[in-house]
């Protein structure tokens, strides 16, 4: 069974702080995903890391590809109320249309 | 209007009924998906369509029924469905269905309640 983890599961922390959200797997993806989605909507996508070590920056938001293509981490900086949601990561394998998520890192900011 | 747009938001059905579930997307993609979301679970493909053709059916109960006429609009028929198929419904579209670099875009979904 291909799984992608993600932990922590849940994080609540209060606004200003720094925080890490991870996901990882046994299998190798093609590239990788970020989605954040808010509370009575889909998910949106964030980020696209396709080469084993790249890093990408959206704002506060720092995306890293492990080197194996394995595994991701989500780095946010001064968190702000803005980023309370479900952050979900998604790996895609090149050799079929299949894509697997995480069960995703619900993250709460407190003001 | 742009994006994914799906209809209705929120629906309650008893289990005895058949309702369905509406999704049209304005993009000019060329997959389309349903996706089932439970809580504390990841989210879980149920079909993909690409070019108006189903391209996997995810071992998904015949209580559910993928419905696309064209490229742009996607419908998923249900009948006598179960309690547990309660869940949030996800309707996404991507350029195509291999290797989408673009990601996926996904509608804001249907609360579906199964009484």
């Amino acid at each position: 069974t291909q799984l992608l983890e993600q932990s922590p599961q849940f994080l609540s922390i209060q606004e200003g702080e720094n925080l890490t959200v991870y996901c990882n797997s046994s299998s190798v993806f093609s590239s990788l995903q970020w989605y954040r989605q808010e509370p009575g909507e889909g998910p949106v996508l964030l980020v696209t890391v396709v080469t084993g070590g790249e890093v990408k920056k959206l704002k506060r938001l720092t995306f890293q590809f492990g080197d194996a293509r394995k595994d991701s981490s989500l780095h946010i900086t001064a968190a702000q109320p803005g980023d309370t949601g479900l952050y979900l990561c998604a790996g895609l394998y090149s050799s079929a249309s299949k894509i697997i998520f995480g069960s995703g890192t619900r993250l709460s900011i407190r003001p | 209007e742009t994006g994914v747009t799906q209809t209705p938001r929120h629906l309650v059905m008893g289990m005895t009924n058949k309702k369905s579930l509406k999704c049209e997307q304005h993009l000019g993609h060329n997959a389309m998906y349903w996706y089932k979301q439970s809580a504390k679970k990841p989210l879980e493909l149920m079909f993909v369509y690409n070019f108006k053709e189903q391209t996997e059916n995810n071992s998904v109960p015949s209580r559910f029924s993928p419905e696309c006429p064209n490229s742009s609009h996607l419908f998923l028929h249900l009948h006598t469905l179960q309690p547990e198929d309660s869940a949030l419904y996800l309707c996404a579209s991507s350029q195509g269905d291999r290797d989408p670099l673009d990601g996926y875009t996904f509608g804001s979904g249907t609360r579906l309640t199964v009484v």
